[in-house]
């Protein structure tokens, strides 16, 4: 079956940190991959995705590159900000089989200034 | 603001009671999902529409509910004698099919708690 596994939150940073994210996944078929970021009383926002193999999603600082060997779609950013803080998950859609994303636990994020 | 709309935000209950949540989708989506996500974890799919079909449900969804899309257009989702393990936040979502590059828009979710 199609799975996500996350890194264990929550994850505390300083500003200006260097982020990253672990995401592994489980997928029959050729998935897409997804972060979405829920910030504090917010619906889920996509943050990034990429639909091929070696392809690199980014958006506002934060990137992810789809590593097909490796099963993984670990999220980065260079410096965070506090405004950063947030809960961020990740998932995947196989478009080819069951048409709905599947998504990981989720990692709560806390930028300290 | 065409996006994904959700109503009410925010629902409390007496266990027993009935609730109806309805999310309207951005207007040219075709498909619509619902997710259900409990405190400290991911979204959990519950069931989704191609138009006015509802094409799979989930294990997840019991007998207590029923999810509808009469017209293609809105959807409600329908829980019957809630019980406090319904409490969670109902997340809805839209897309259009694609084979490729496709991606889901969400609403702002219905927390719903159940006393």
């Amino acid at each position: 079956g199609n799975s996500v596994t996350q890194m264990e939150g929550p994850v505390t940073l300083s500003e200006e940190a260097f982020l990253t994210i672990n995401c592994t996944y489980t997928a029959t078929g050729y998935p897409s991959l997804f972060w979405y970021v829920q910030y504090p009383g917010e619906g889920l926002q996509l943050l990034l995705k990429a639909t091929k193999a070696d392809d690199k999603g980014s958006n506002k600082g934060f990137e992810a590159t789809y590593r097909k060997e490796t099963t993984s779609f670990h999220l980065e950013k260079g410096s965070v900000q506090v405004s950063d803080s947030a809960v961020y998950f990740c998932a995947l859609w196989v478009i080819q089989g069951a048409q709905k994303l599947v998504f990981g636990q989720g990692t709560r994020l806390t930028i300290n200034p | 603001d065409t996006g994904v709309s959700q109503d009410p935000r925010h629902k409390i209950t007496k266990r027993g009671q009935n609730v109806t949540f309805r999310c309207d989708p951005i207007s040219e989506h075709n498909r619509l999902y619902w997710y259900r996500q409990t405190l400290g974890q991911g979204p959990e799919f519950l069931t989704y529409f191609q138009n006015e079909a509802q094409l799979e449900k989930s294990r997840l969804l019991s007998d207590r509910f029923s999810a509808e899309r009469p017209k293609g257009s809105f959807s409600t989702l329908e829980i019957q004698r809630t019980e406090q393990g319904d409490s969670a936040m109902y997340l809805c979502a839209s897309s259009v099919v694609r084979t490729v590059n496709t991606e889901a828009f969400f609403g702002q979710g219905t927390r719903l708690t159940v006393v």
